[in-house]
């Protein structure tokens, strides 16, 4: 049982929005920034979002990342075939004193 | 640019050892730290621990604390994961990833699988 929890699967048509949401608690999200990560079939993770809503150079503002208490979401707008991947969120929990993952979304263009 | 390259896929056979490296370009190699992620197959992303090989600074995840060390060679620009008494349900992907000051993996190694089976 994952630490962040996320739905296993969103979809919607192409030039749609979906939206990812992650929860967690007070150790991890609400105590600080949350990374998001897009794993295409096959390949290693790419980072997507950094410090809950900033881009890296190079990543579309269709994706946009946002954060309130100790629950984050990442929106995907304009959806193309290519955005197909598994979308996971990340953060250290302090608690724990380890990294966290979330078990991954799987986002289908239908 | 940034790149981090690892070795390739391992097969093992349960209790074994196996050792994956990661090599880092494009850097200051001793700014950043190397974290492991592993991906069991159909799994999420695993958190293992990491390494900085600039100032010999190391933390290991309690699940894997006594099987996994980390070491790092600097004039190589090049850290290693060693995972001992391979067990099957060690079959995964290996990531390495480089750790930025600001809490997040900005760049990540392409994987090696190492799959344990007798």
């Amino acid at each position: 049982q994952s630490v962040l929890t996320q739905p296993p699967s969103v979809s919607a048509a192409p030039g749609q929005k979906v939206t990812i949401s992650c929860s967690g608690s007070s150790s991890n999200i609400g105590n600080d920034y949350v990374s998001w990560y897009q794993q295409l079939p096959g390949t290693a993770p790419k980072l997507l979002i950094f410090e809950s809503n900033k881009r890296p150079s190079g990543i579309p503002d269709r994706f946009s990342g946002s954060k309130s208490g100790t629950s984050a979401t990442l929106d995907i707008t304009g959806l193309q075939t290519g955005d197909e991947a598994d979308y996971y969120c990340g953060t250290w929990d302090s608690s724990l004193s380890v990294y966290v993952f979330g078990a991954g979304t799987k986002v289908t263009v239908l | 640019q940034v790149q981090l390259v690892q070795s390739g896929a391992e097969v093992k056979k349960p209790g074994a050892s196996v050792k994956v490296s990661c090599k880092a370009s494009g850097y200051s190699f001793t700014t950043y730290g190397i974290h492991w992620v592993r991906q069991a197959p159909g799994q999420r992303l695993e958190w293992m621990g990491w390494i900085n090989a600039g100032n010999n600074n190391i933390k290991y995840s309690q699940k894997f604390q006594g099987r996994v060390t980390y070491t790092g060679d600097i004039s190589a620009s090049t850290v290693y994961m060693e995972l001992s008494s391979l067990r099957a349900e060690d079959t995964a992907v290996y990531f390495c990833a480089r750790w930025t000051s600001d809490w997040y993996f900005d760049c990540w190694g392409q994987g090696t699988l190492v799959t344990v089976s007798s």
